[in-house]
Formats: C-alpha cells, sequence, structure tokens
C-alpha cells in the first residue's frame, strides 16, 4: 500500500538533545497528523496540521506543515528518556482513511 | 488513555480458525476505523464505519469482514486464518464522519500458529 517516506529511520541521541525529522509524499496533502507509537501501544495523537506552512507546537514538540503541501517537519526539544518511542507522520486520503509513514524510531541515551 | 477500548490484548489460535476482536470507541464517535500493523507492511487501514454503515474499504481481504453496531461498538471478523495475519490490529475512532484526527485503542496482538 501507499506510504509516507519518513527520514531517519532511527535516531539514539543523548537526553537535552533536540531532534528533528521529516516525511514526505508523492502526493499533496491537506492534513498532516503526527503520532507516536510506544511498544505495545496504540498510535497517540501529537500534532494536526491543516494549513501549508502552518507551525504548531505541543508542549515540547513543533510540527510544520511544509509549504509544497507534500511534506511535514517534527522537531522535539531538549529531549528527555520518555520520548523514546517510533513516530509516524499520517495523512487522510479519500473518506479520511490515513496513510502511515514507515516511522522514526527515537532511543533517548539518560 | 485515548478513550478508545479493544479487546482482547492478546489472541494466540491455530491456521484455519475464525476470530472476533472488539473495539468501543470513544464516547460520543460516530467513525470507527480498522488497521492492521506488521512489521513488513506497517500501519494499514482496513476498513471505515460511520454510524453503522460501511463507509470505506481498503485492503481488506475478503476472509476479514466488520460491522458497527447499534451502540457503535465494531467488531472485526478474521476467518480461515493463516500465518500471515498474525499481526497487530488497531482500532480507531472520530467525532464524525470527515476527521482526520483519530484516535487509536491499544490494539490487539494476533498470533496465528
Amino acid at each position: 500500500g501507499q506510504q509516507l517516506n519518513q527520514s531517519p529511520q532511527s535516531m539514539f541521541i543523548q537526553e537535552g538533545e533536540d531532534v528533528s525529522m521529516n516525511c514526505t509524499s508523492s502526493s499533496i496533502f491537506n492534513t498532516w497528523l503526527w503520532y507516536k507509537q510506544e511498544p505495545g501501544e496504540g498510535p497517540v495523537l501529537l500534532i494536526a496540521l491543516y494549513k501549508a506552512g502552518e507551525l504548531t507546537s505541543n508542549g515540547r514538540l513543533t510540527a510544520q506543515f511544509g509549504i509544497t503541501r507534500k511534506d511535514s517537519f517534527l522537531n522535539i526539544s531538549a529531549s528527555i528518556p520518555s520520548d523514546v518511542g517510533i513516530y509516524f507522520c499520517a495523512g487522510p486520503t479519500g473518506f479520511q482513511k490515513l496513510v502511515f509513514g514507515t516511522g522514526t524510531r527515537l532511543l533517548v541515551s539518560p | 488513555d485515548s478513550g478508545v477500548t479493544q479487546t482482547p490484548k492478546h489472541l494466540i489460535t491455530a491456521t484455519g480458525q475464525r476470530v472476533t476482536l472488539r473495539c468501543s470507541p470513544r464516547s460520543g464517535d460516530l467513525s470507527v476505523y480498522w488497521y492492521q500493523q506488521s512489521l513488513d507492511q506497517g500501519l494499514q487501514f482496513l476498513i471505515h464505519y460511520y454510524n453503522g454503515e460501511e463507509r470505506a474499504k481498503g485492503n481488506i481481504l475478503e476472509r476479514f469482514s466488520a460491522q458497527q453496531f447499534p451502540d457503535l461498538h465494531s467488531e472485526l471478523n478474521l476467518s480461515s486464518l493463516e500465518l500471515g495475519d498474525s499481526a497487530l490490529y488497531f482500532c480507531a475512532s472520530s467525532v464524525g464522519y470527515g476527521d482526520s484526527e483519530q484516535y487509536f485503542g491499544p490494539g490487539t496482538r494476533l498470533t496465528v500458529t
């Protein structure tokens, strides 16, 4: 099935560092969503973006809707151990079924 | 806690068997979506129900079916199970028909042996 490409595939960082990840698509999206999934759990919605160029924050997380509408970015500032997980971007295609990215696995060393 | 509940948490069954996964959406949500997550395919959309009616299908196998009941809970039925059906199955819900923001349950891990 269709997937969005995320990079990097994984990151291993030190606590306190800032993190940047991105998501790209060959198609235009009108909405971008960012989810976090921890082991054994379902994806948790972090941020939703609805306008090209929009910048939205949720605590230490900031996401941007790319102006081409084919990409989105997620930044995490001052990472902490509980930020560990897999971060997925997602976008709706027809009837609001979500297409998910390949995921970025984040590991944080205390 | 998203407010979406799924049962059972884990399910182990043999090839050829049939299982039913259950989902209760968040209070007030009318849409229920089912997704499958496997290592090789990632998170894939299966099917969407809105207020009891099927609204969209993804790459759902013919051996799989779902329904949404008047109380808005949903069930995903998987039959003639194969080893390749082993995966995590998630249910998500949203308020209305056209909402992008979907809230996921904790999932059911299905293992077919």
